[in-house]
């Protein structure tokens, strides 16, 4: 079975510092890959996917992540932070070959962007 | 835009009460989803519909049930609440469309069982 994992469980930044949420998964046949964000007491919010095509993927808010079949990664990176950026983070995958099937989640990593 | 609304945002229940939380999606999507969040465990996934009366077990069904009478609506049940299941709870729905993969998540409900 699939499986997720977010190496940083926090991540403490500085406003407009370079930030990167790390994210590995666990089977290298096909997947589609996902990061969410969730803002203080609000549902989840799609950043971006990668479904097929470039490996690099650009998302909202100047977000961005890049795809790497071979260490079976999906780092997400912005290059200047903003406070507003304060959030928690969720990289999920699902299978394409399964349609209808639910995300499976990584545990999460928090953000948090201090000036 | 889509829209997923949940009906309740926070709610209070006492041990042994049966729960209902309500989810609704107005992008006529084939799949349905119920999420439970809680602190450093991320979302995992309680139960599933990809149709009308149909259901699938996610990792975490003990405890709970659901019901879609109507595809545009999926409930999650708690049959009897127990202090256990006080946490955060999403929900979801996504088209069957070919590479219309996106989920879109409601704003949750975070039940308290005393």
């Amino acid at each position: 079975a699939q499986s997720v994992t977010q190496l940083d469980s926090q991540v403490p930044v500085f406003e407009e510092a370079p930030v990167e949420l790390r994210c590995n998964y666990s089977s290298s046949v096909s997947v589609y890959l996902f990061w969410y964000v969730q803002y203080p007491n609000q549902g989840l919010q799609l950043l971006l996917k990668y479904l097929s095509g470039s490996t690099l993927v650009k998302g909202i808010n100047g977000f961005e992540a890049e795809f790497n079949k071979s260490q079976t990664s999906f780092h997400l990176r912005k290059p200047s932070v903003h406070i507003s950026d304060t959030a928690e983070y969720f990289c999920a995958v699902s299978d394409p070959d399964q349609a209808g099937t639910a995300l499976i989640f990584g545990k999460g990593t928090t953000l948090s962007v201090s000036s | 835009d889509v829209k997923v609304t949940q009906s309740s945002r926070y709610l209070v229940k006492r041990t042994g009460e049966k729960v209902f939380l309500e989810c609704v999606q107005d992008m006529d999507h084939e799949n349905m989803f119920w999420y439970r969040q809680d602190p450093g465990l991320g979302l995992r996934l309680i139960y599933f519909s990809y149709d009308v009366k149909m259901k699938e077990k996610g990792d975490i069904p003990e405890g709970y049930s659901v019901s879609r009478e109507k595809k545009e609506r999926f409930s999650l049940i708690l049959e009897s609440a127990s202090t256990n299941q006080t946490s955060m709870y999403l929900c979801a729905s996504k088209s069957d469309r070919h590479f219309q993969e996106t989920q879109y998540f409601g704003p949750g409900t975070r039940l308290l069982v005393l």
